[in-house]
């Protein structure tokens, strides 16, 4: 099982420019997250889906947008990057009994110049 | 957005001795509380899942108890190794989504 997959794991981009993340679950989750993760701050959610087709903002939404068209992949979109949105990326997926917790991607390194 | 706080923010321990931090949270519309783990260049490993209050759970020389009523829980680590030097999270799940907390940095030295 390669659990949560998230690419690309680094990426630089100028401001302005547009990108997607993409997180692809094998567990058949019905839940996945995307969050930001910042020094000093912990883990931010940004967006979130309960199953295909619906997605929902988190606590900091704004500059992203995510679409979540087949249950496994869970896609973060950047419109027009800006520097404040230089972080690491992390997608989480759980079964909605989260008995044993969210599984965590390897995260996705941006900076944005 | 819950008040999630962490204390303390790092900890250096050595190596054998035993330790413990704490997580405090609303204890208003909880569902869950969740830990984790999480090294260096890695991603967050989930500990333990709790819910019930006075819940204790252990795993090898980690163990965490959970107090609803009052909005906390402490990680307890017994016999720090070098490999235990992570960050740990703490999250309470409240209306279907978790709010992680800072973390506690720990740094066991040999």
């Amino acid at each position: 099982n390669a659990g949560v997959t998230q690419t690309p794991k680094f990426r630089v981009l100028k401001t302005g420019q547009s990108m997607t993340l993409l997180c692809a679950q094998d567990m058949n989750h019905e839940y996945m997250y995307w969050y930001r993760q910042d020094p000093g701050m912990g883990l931010r959610l940004i967006h979130y889906s309960v199953g295909e087709g619906t997605t929902a903002k988190g606590e900091v939404p704004d500059g992203y947008n995510v679409s979540r068209l087949k249950k496994q992949n869970f896609l973060l979109g950047l419109e027009s990057a800006a520097p404040s949105q230089t972080s690491v990326y992390f997608c989480a997926s759980t079964p909605p009994w989260d008995v044993y917790g969210y599984t965590f991607g390897s995260g996705t390194r941006l900076t944005v110049v | 957005i819950l008040n999630v706080e962490q204390s303390p923010q790092s900890l250096h321990v050595q190596e054998g001795d035993s330790t413990n931090f704490t997580c405090s949270f609303p204890s208003s519309n909880f569902y869950a509380l969740h830990w984790y783990r999480w090294e260096t260049a890695k991603s967050p490993e989930a500990l333990f899942v709790m819910t019930l209050n006075g819940d204790e759970k252990k795993k090898g020389r980690i163990s965490a108890t959970l107090n609803t009523k009052e909005g906390y829980s402490y990680l307890y680590i017994k016999g720090s190794q070098p490999e235990d030097s992570a960050t740990y999270l703490c999250a309470p799940r409240s209306w279907g989504k978790l709010q992680f907390g800072a973390g506690t940095q720990v740094v066991v030295t040999p």
